[in-house]
């Protein structure tokens, strides 16, 4: 069970838009509208920020959406604010009813 | 609110084992999927496995086949994942997680395993 592929990291000025991206294969990503992605802070649990591909949580924010093409899905964070800076993770279902994560993508906000 | 409760976590020999249970709170327990997931020290999430809601499937990743298992009981809302033959590559904080895909997660508990 390979991880899913994200850049290890990427950066961005406030009030930029960025996009970490997430790619896996036919067998998860790619076959599956199971996607979700993970916020987290230092010495915090993770937040579910986006899942099935494209639909955020109840008070969540709208700067968060998702989206997928093919084997590779993506988290774009609209209007980068301070508090945006952490760790974010994407999951996703597998042919093998089992769940993998990608290897993280550290946000910086320059 | 949900709220998710890790505890039994602590200092364990390699070989040995340790029991994780997590209460739950907040939303229907027998309603969900439950998962566990893992973080080694400055590492990435590791999914560990789920078991459905009635308890009758369980599913983990290969790392962990054959040494934990993953249990529920429905009328005490609560979660637990029996580790056994430890490593120290099992040297994690552990979350308990609802749902088996889309998870809303627990404060974690630390296992360190280490002689």
């Amino acid at each position: 069970q390979s991880a899913l592929t994200q850049p290890a990291s990427v950066s961005g000025s406030p009030g930029q838009t960025i996009t970490i991206s997430c790619t896996g294969t036919s067998s998860d990503v790619g076959g599956y509208k199971y996607v979700s992605w993970y916020q987290q802070h230092p010495g915090k649990a993770p937040k579910l920020m986006v899942y099935e591909v494209s639909i955020r949580p109840s008070g969540g924010s709208d700067r968060f959406s998702g989206s997928k093409s093919a084997n590779t899905a993506s988290l774009t964070i609209s209007g980068l604010q301070p508090e945006d800076e952490a760790d974010y993770y994407c999951s996703s279902y597998t042919s093998r009813n089992t769940l993998v994560f990608g290897g993280g993508t550290r946000v910086t906000v320059l | 609110e949900v709220q998710l409760v890790e505890s039994g976590g602590g200092l364990v020999q390699p070989g040995g084992s340790l029991r994780l249970s997590c209460a739950a709170s907040g939303f229907t327990f027998s309603d969900f999927w439950m998962s566990w997931v893992r973080q080694a020290p400055g590492k990435g999430l590791e999914w560990v496995g789920k078991i459905k809601k009635d308890g009758s499937e369980k599913y983990y990743v290969d790392s962990v086949k054959g040494r934990f298992t993953i249990s529920r009981e429905n009328d005490k809302n609560s979660l637990y994942l029996q580790m056994n033959s430890l490593r120290a590559e099992d040297t994690a904080v552990y979350y308990c997680a609802r749902g088996g895909y889309n998870l809303l997660w627990g404060q974690g508990t630390q296992v360190t395993v280490s002689s």
